[in-house]
């Protein structure tokens, strides 16, 4: 069984530009979690879909807006890009509830992006 | 809202020692419990959960914890660690229901040959 795929795994863009990540979940697993990973403040919350509906969302301003597919893939969005937005981002799929709960979370390898 | 605090952000043993990675939380309702590892340049691997039921939950790579609902501790434990372990280990809280995980900052274990 494919586990989650992130596509690009490594990116370079600069301030003001946007970017576009994308994540293949598990078959069969309807819910995506997005998280943000830094060495200053860890792993950050983004949002959740599940079912093509945003089911949870952390607390991060609107450049940061995400989808979800019928085929369950999910795509985030960054606009207007920062210096403070370089980080791992990584995607999670699990087979119902949010973050796992009974379940648990299948995590990509992440899409690393650099702002320069 | 519920917190998660491990209380070390790295640590250091040597091979063959035993280790013990502290997390504590902070949560007014109950609440499922989670370990994770994330080896460089890789996402990050279930090690372990808490639903409920026995309070010691032994997961894979023979790490164990103990969950203690009067000390909202969940510490992480392995009795002899290889050079293998050494990896950032995450501790996550999860209120019951679809809500997201809250992890904390990580633990860097470095396994000394």
């Amino acid at each position: 069984k494919a586990g989650v795929t992130q596509t690009p795994r490594y990116l370079i863009k600069t301030r003001g530009q946007q970017v576009t990540l994308s994540c293949s979940p598990i078959s069969g697993h309807r819910s995506v979690s997005w998280y943000q990973q830094t060495p200053g403040q860890g792993l950050q919350f983004l949002f959740e879909y599940f079912s093509e509906t945003q089911r949870n969302k952390g607390n991060f301003p609107g450049r940061f807006s995400g989808r979800q597919f019928s085929n369950s893939r999910s795509e985030m969005n960054v606009s207007t890009l920062e210096l403070g937005d370089s980080a791992l981002y990584l995607c999670a799929s699990s087979l119902n509830l949010a973050g796992g709960g009974a379940g648990e979370l299948f995590f990509g390898e992440g899409s690393r992006l650099t702002v320069l | 809202a519920q917190s998660v605090t491990q209380l070390d952000s790295q640590v250091p043993v040597f091979e063959e020692a035993p280790v013990e990675l502290r997390c504590n939380y902070s949560s007014s309702v109950s609440v499922y419990l989670f370990w994770y590892v994330q080896y460089p340049n890789q996402g990050l691997q279930l090690l372990l959960k808490y639903l409920s039921g026995s309070t010691l939950v032994k997961g894979i790579n023979g790490f164990e914890a103990e969950f203690n609902k009067s000390q909202t501790s969940f510490h992480l434990r392995k009795p002899s660690v290889h050079i293998s372990d050494t990896a950032e280990y995450f501790c996550a809280v999860q209120r019951s229901g679809n809500t997201p995980l809250v992890f904390g900052k990580g633990t860097r274990l470095s396994v000394i040959a």
